[in-house]
């Protein structure tokens, strides 16, 4: 049974970067099965895909796709030496401020869309 | 972006009742809508995919009907255990993939 966590920082100051990580076992990010997602969502509010990225191999670097809203400040990869995937959210402002979940695409090597395994996670704060 | 209107906001039902809930689209999503369960501190819970296809290990009392832009969730005969907020989500367009603002379910 696949499970994610997610690991990071929970306090984060304005214009600076929010650093996550998302641990992944019962599954390899590397054997190319699945895309991976981050997911946000603000306190007391909806939710909000950030992006996913797809990783095959020691050696493809993988492919990504980011929410348009969010694309000029995120960035995403994978260790895959740790299975773990990351994302990084740069000038983060208040707003920012949301509880980050990753999650597994629902397609074994087909992008569905939907999500059927989520880690925990981790409440993000920006603040001063 | 595809935007994504549930109703109503809150709804309160009686333990054994039937709960509808409504989502629509504001372009055509085909069958590709997924619904999600949350409750307090926890991550959501897949509950239905294609529009109608329960999610692994979900009860039957949860249904979900619909196509294009207009979708329902049903929950059958309401248990203590099913207030929630519950989400829809469209995945029909390439991305970004958009969710509704969530309805939460109260029991009376």
């Amino acid at each position: 049974q696949v499970q994610l966590q997610e690991s990071g920082p929970g306090l984060v100051k304005p214009s600076q970067t929010l650093s996550l990580t998302c641990t992944v076992s019962g599954d390899s990010i590397s054997s190319g099965g699945y895309y991976w997602s981050w997911i946000r969502q603000h306190p007391g509010k909806g939710l909000e895909w950030i992006g996913y990225i797809y990783h095959r191999g020691s050696t493809y670097s993988g492919s990504t796709d980011y929410n348009p809203s969010l694309k000029s400040r995120v960035t995403m990869s994978v260790d895959t030496s740790k299975n773990q995937f990351s994302l990084q959210l740069t000038s983060v402002s208040a707003a920012d401020t949301a509880i980050y979940y990753c999650a597994r695409d629902a397609g074994y090597r087909l992008l569905y869309g939907y999500f059927q395994h989520w880690g925990q996670g981790t409440l993000v704060t920006v603040s001063s | 972006e595809v935007v994504m209107t549930q109703s109503p906001a809150t709804l309160s039902v009686s333990p054994g009742e039937r709960a509808t809930l409504s989502c629509r689209a504001s372009q055509s999503v085909g069958s590709n809508l997924a619904w999600y369960q949350q409750k307090p501190g926890q991550a959501p819970r897949l509950l239905i995919y294609g529009a109608s296809t329960r999610a692994t290990g979900i009860p039957a009392r949860f249904s979900g009907s619909g196509s294009g832009a207009e979708f329902t969730l049903t929950v059958s005969s309401l248990q203590s255990e099913d207030s929630a907020v519950y989400y829809c989500q469209q995945y029909n367009t390439w991305t970004p993939w958009t969710f509704g603002q969530g309805t939460k379910v109260e029991i009376k």
